[in-house]
């Protein structure tokens, strides 16, 4: 079946790297997903990976896929105390009907001390 | 473009009545998604529509779960004879293919929270 699963919580400080991580089960999983989600404000997409890939960038964000161990991280550099959140990390689950539904990891509590 | 918004942000019922919740997608966004969140836990899908179709729903959305989409603009989520394990929040988005191949970017609303007592 379809199963995300990630550390609940990093602790790191201001200025240091922080690297989150995830495991997934579905192997037919076309793209994987990074959300962020604030206290009292809705998900907010940080970044995504298409399957084919093993790296993408995105200024202070590094994802890796290892797709052969089902594995992805989320790796962000110089973090700021305004990264503090928690971070789930979502695979798009197709199948026959295409409904691009996510299915999320339980949520790692990044806290970022000054 | 203003966002996806819910309404209300808070509901507090009794057990045994019954709750309503609303979803305004992002407008021209065909498809909406219904996930409900505990604490301390991701996101678990619910139910999705396609415009006005209600194409999948989860084995999480029990028999006093409903949902509609009249028209493929908004929807709403009822819950009927709440129980205490209803107590969630409860999150929309919606989405158009927006992401190079197959990816929809799903944008998330603020959510409403439910408190069942």
């Amino acid at each position: 079946g379809e199963d995300v699963e990630q550390s609940l919580f990093l602790s790191v400080r201001e200025g240091d790297s922080s690297v989150i991580n995830c495991t997934y089960t579905d192997s037919s999983s076309t793209y994987l997903y990074w959300y962020k989600q604030e206290p009292g404000a809705g998900l907010q997409l940080l970044t995504y990976i298409f399957s084919n890939m093993d790296m993408k960038q995105d200024q202070r964000l590094t994802v890796l896929l290892n797709k052969k161990d089902k594995h992805l991280s989320l790796r962000i550099a110089d973090t700021q105390t305004g990264d503090s959140a928690i971070y789930f990390c979502a695979e798009s689950v197709h199948g026959s009907s295409n409904t691009g539904k996510l299915i999320f990891g339980q949520g790692t509590t990044l806290q970022v001390k000054p | 473009d203003t966002g996806v918004s819910q309404d209300p942000r808070h509901k507090i019922t009794k057990r045994g009545q019954n709750v309503t919740f609303r979803c305004d997608p992002i407008s021209e966004h065909n498809r909406l998604y219904w996930y409900r969140q505990t604490l301390g836990q991701g996101p678990e899908f619910l139910t999705y529509f396609q415009n006005e179709a209600q194409l999948e729903k989860s084995r999480l959305l029990s028999d006093r779960f409903s949902a509609e989409r009249p028209k493929g603009s908004f929807s709403t989520l009822e819950i009927q004879r709440t129980e205490q394990g209803d107590s969630a929040m409860y999150l929309c988005a919606s989405s158009s293919r927006r992401l190079a191949g197959e990816a929809y970017e799903q944008f998330f609303g603020p959510g409403t929270r439910l408190t069942v007592l």
